[in-house]
């Protein structure tokens, strides 16, 4: 139980277009979901915070306008990143906490999305 | 400082050794401390997880927190090629929204 997809697995694109990922938790209701990015041999960097139906809530840092988080229903998250730049290249990784799911509030981590803008 | 320091490695051993993998760590709130396995290319998965000070078992992987020392280890007994992944350490503190603090990640190399 407790599976979490994520679709692309892998996207190319050209620089100046949007790129959306769908977060998705398949056997629970995700009240909560995280967006996370990772680079190659660093550790995983909290984007966002989303609670379905409210607006994200972003770290530090983050654009909100061009990293757009909308998390319509217990069971997906999208994040769209806009205007894509090579500096945006990363892994891009979800993770989803349902009530009563796990222990502790367990995160449950998505296989993560490749970015990459040429 | 960071929050939480994990060498990256890599660490490289021969089947069947025990591995050690350690994170220290700044802050005495963090109640909570868990340990990821992350294959390349994929997301974390949850290898276990500690509350507070002592051991924990689970077949071939212990976890041991010494909160007093701020560090947390854990142990891979009879390595297999196969626990060949990036190790990260997490941890939350006891309240509010347990949004972990990761480390960097220590890459395993288990060669046969």
């Amino acid at each position: 139980g407790a599976v979490v997809s994520q679709h692309p697995s892998w996207v190319i694109c050209k620089s100046g277009t949007s790129v959306k990922i769908e977060c998705r938790s398949l056997d629970f209701q995700a009240t909560t979901m995280f967006w996370y990015r990772q680079f190659p041999k660093q550790s995983l960097m909290l984007m966002a915070t989303s609670n379905e139906g409210s607006k994200a809530t972003y770290e530090q840092g983050v654009e909100k306008d061009k990293f757009l988080i909308n998390h319509a229903s217990l069971t997906l998250s999208t994040l769209t990143v806009t205007s894509a730049h090579p500096e945006d290249s990363s892994f891009y990784i979800c993770s989803a906490r349902g009530f009563g799911q796990g222990s502790y509030n367990e995160q449950f981590f998505g296989p993560g999305t490749r970015l990459t803008v040429l | 400082q960071k929050e939480v320091e994990q060498d990256p490695g890599p660490l490289s051993v021969p089947e069947g050794a025990i591995v050690s993998l350690n994170c220290t760590y700044s802050n005495s709130a963090f109640q909570y401390f868990m340990w990821y396995r992350q294959y390349s290319r994929k997301g974390p998965e949850l290898l276990m997880y500690t509350y507070s000070s002592g051991n924990k078992e689970d077949g071939r992987f212990t976890a041991q927190v010494d909160k007093s020392s701020k560090y947390i280890s854990l142990f891979i007994r009879d390595s297999q090629p196969s626990d060949s992944a990036t190790y990260l350490c997490a941890m939350t503190g006891a309240g509010g929204s347990y949004i972990p603090t990761f480390g960097r990640g220590t890459s395993l190399i288990v060669h046969p």
